[in-house]
């Protein structure tokens, strides 16, 4: 199994600034992703992190709002651009080892725009 | 990838079995049936998937049917922790093309275990 630490892991922001959330893991994985889980809602894909080369958006979501980097096999950042209130919802990474068969979450952020 | 259907909720006496289902009519030959779980506040959990056969782990089985068109996640011996939302999801194999390793959330059962 893999350990998925994320910081912070709640954190409140004026609406027009810019906030990077880290993605940690204890193990090299393949595949990480950014999901968001906005307020009585279910996760929603938002982008696969790619080691090495840009990151792969879902319909909906773009990197000028969500630039995603990841510089190696173990960490990965999502940064939520330009806040409004309407990004106030839970940020969670996930990752998937190339062995394993499931993916593992992290604890989330809570991100509040105000 | 291929849809799945839950009840929005469910309620389960404290020791007894859980027993929730999965409707996934479209489920293509390559398809793995996963369930997660979330936990209020926490990430999903991953709890067992499977192909075609039955599988059984130390926290739950999962049937599923001869066609594949549906399934059952069975928690034995319900416990109070063990409620959450319990989301069933269909996937592709490592082999499945642009959607390998995504996992898409639908709306999942709340499950409530009672004293």
């Amino acid at each position: 199994s893999a350990v998925i630490s994320q910081k912070p892991s709640r954190d409140i922001c004026q609406r027009g600034t810019s906030l990077t959330i880290q993605c940690q893991v204890d193990s090299q994985v393949t595949m990480m992703f950014w999901y968001r889980q906005q307020p009585g809602q279910s996760l929603t894909l938002i982008a696969t992190a790619n080691q090495g080369s840009e990151a792969t958006y879902e319909s909906g979501f773009v990197i000028d709002k969500f630039p995603i980097s990841r510089p190696n096999l173990t960490f990965s950042t999502l940064t939520v651009s330009n806040m409004s209130p309407e990004d106030s919802s839970i940020y969670l990474c996930s990752a998937e080892t190339g062995t394993a068969t499931e993916a593992f979450f992290g604890q989330g952020t809570r991100l509040t725009v105000v | 990838d291929a849809k799945t259907t839950q009840p929005p909720s469910m309620d389960c006496a404290e020791g007894r079995a859980a027993n929730l289902p999965c409707n996934h009519s479209t489920i293509s030959g390559n398809e793995y049936v996963y369930w997660y779980r979330q936990i209020h506040s926490q990430g999903p959990q991953y709890i067992i998937h499977g192909l075609k056969n039955n599988e059984t782990n130390e926290m739950a089985s999962l049937i599923i049917t001869e066609d594949r068109k549906s399934s059952t996640l069975i928690l034995p011996h319900a416990t109070l922790r063990d409620t959450a939302v319990y989301y069933c999801i269909v996937r592709p194999s490592f082999a499945g093309g642009t959607s390998y390793g995504k996992l898409t959330f639908g709306q999942g059962t709340i499950l409530t275990v009672h004293p």
